[in-house]
Order: structure tokens, then sequence, then C-alpha cells
């Protein structure tokens, strides 16, 4: 079976660019959550997407919004970038649907985003 | 709020050496789950262990174990007979579930060397 894969594994943009971050869930998998890890920081729950349908939010602004396809795998995407979105984007996918505690996440090896 | 410490920024040992990686939590639920993850440098986290909240029975898998004590909120790890390749960011974090959706809160994770 095939893992959580991430594209692409660098970018670097200039503040004021818009990204868009793509990720392919594991096989069998439906659901698809999205973390930001800032250097030295533990990863940050941006958002989660199950059946195409964002499910639950963190404390992100608006600039930041996703999409999951039928396929269910997933893109993020980040408009207005700040010097602050510089970070390590992790895509994490899941079996189960919504509220459950005991889920492990399988993550990719993320994206690394500059902005300059 | 819920929060999840892990103090140690950074260990090093030699190798064949235990070691532990400790782990304090906070929350207002009566359910979650606690989990251990590794980071080595290609970004990935990999799954370590999982305990529910319900269960304070600690384990031995392998070379790992965990103590898990919710009178103390600590859910701490332990490599037994440490071995360069365990050399990685560990991350412990808590599941919560809020409004349908479940996200993992991490710690700020524990670098750990093991040398040769």
């Amino acid at each position: 079976e095939t893992g959580v894969t991430q594209s692409p594994t660098h970018l670097i943009k200039t503040r004021g660019q818009q990204v868009t971050l793509r990720c392919s869930s594991q096989s069998g998998h439906n659901t698809v959550s999205w973390y930001q890890q800032a250097l030295g920081q533990g990863p940050q729950f941006i958002f989660q997407y199950y059946r195409e349908e964002e499910n639950g939010r963190g404390n992100f602004p608006p600039r930041f919004s996703g999409l999951q396809f039928p396929n269910y795998s997933s893109e993020l995407n980040v408009n207005a970038l700040e010097l602050d979105d510089s970070a390590l984007y992790l895509c994490a996918s899941s079996r189960g649907g919504t509220g459950e505690l005991n889920e492990k996440l399988f993550f990719g090896s993320g994206t690394q985003l500059s902005v300059l | 709020a819920q929060k999840v410490t892990q103090a140690q920024t950074e260990i090093s040992v030699v190798e064949k050496e235990d070691v532990t990686l400790d782990c304090v939590y906070e929350t207002r639920d009566t359910t979650y789950y606690l989990f251990w993850y590794k980071q080595p440098p290609s970004g990935e986290l990999v799954f370590l262990i999982r305990r529910n909240s319900f269960d304070e029975q600690n384990e031995i898998s392998g070379r790992y174990s965990w103590n898990f004590q919710k009178s103390t909120s600590s859910f701490n790890f332990t490599i037994t007979a440490s071995q360069v390749v365990d050399s990685a960011v560990y991350f412990c974090a808590l599941s919560e579930s809020s409004s349908g959706t479940y996200k993992y809160i991490f710690g700020t994770g524990t670098r750990l060397k093991v040398l040769a």
C-alpha cells in the first residue's frame, strides 16, 4: 500500500504570492488533515477534510484554504504569503470519519515552504 | 485549554543507554488519547505508541515502553538500549475532539541524539 505523498518537497516564494501544496493520501484513507510546523516547534493543526468538505479548522486565517478531491487527495492553498508562513507543511491521512479520538494519523514527509 | 509540554529540548546519550522522554499534558476531557510520534530528518512523523485515558497499564513493546500516570498527567516514553537510528525528534501528542473534528495537540518535541 502506498503511503502519504506530498509535493513539492521544497518551495521558495516571496511575500504576497500565493502557493498550492498537494497531498495524496494513503490507500484506503478518506480523511486528510494539514498541519504547519514552524522551525523548532510541534505541528499545529490547520484544518481537516472528510468526504470533500472541511470538517474542522484550527486557529489559522481564511487565507489558508483547502480542497479535497473525490480520490481523497488534497490541496492546501495559502494566499498573500507572509514571512511567518515559512514552515514545514505536513499532510496526514487517516481511515476514520469524524470524532475518532484514537485515530492514528499517517504523515507525509512535508513541503518545506520558505517565504522571502 | 488542551496543552502538551515536553520540557526536554534536547537529550544526548551514548548508544546502548536507556533514555526516557518526558511528556506532561493538560485536558478537561475525561476521554482522550495520547500518542508518541518520531520525526526523523526525512520529515514525516512516524507513529510509535498510543494509549487511551482509561488504560493506565504500562506496557513494553520491543525496546519501547511507556509510563502513563493520570494522577500526574504524564505520559513518559522510554527507549531501552538506544541505537544511533533512534536519533530523531520525538513528539508527544494529545488527541482531542471538538465539534466533531478530532485533532492532535503536539508538544514542542524532544531532539534525541544517540552517539556511537
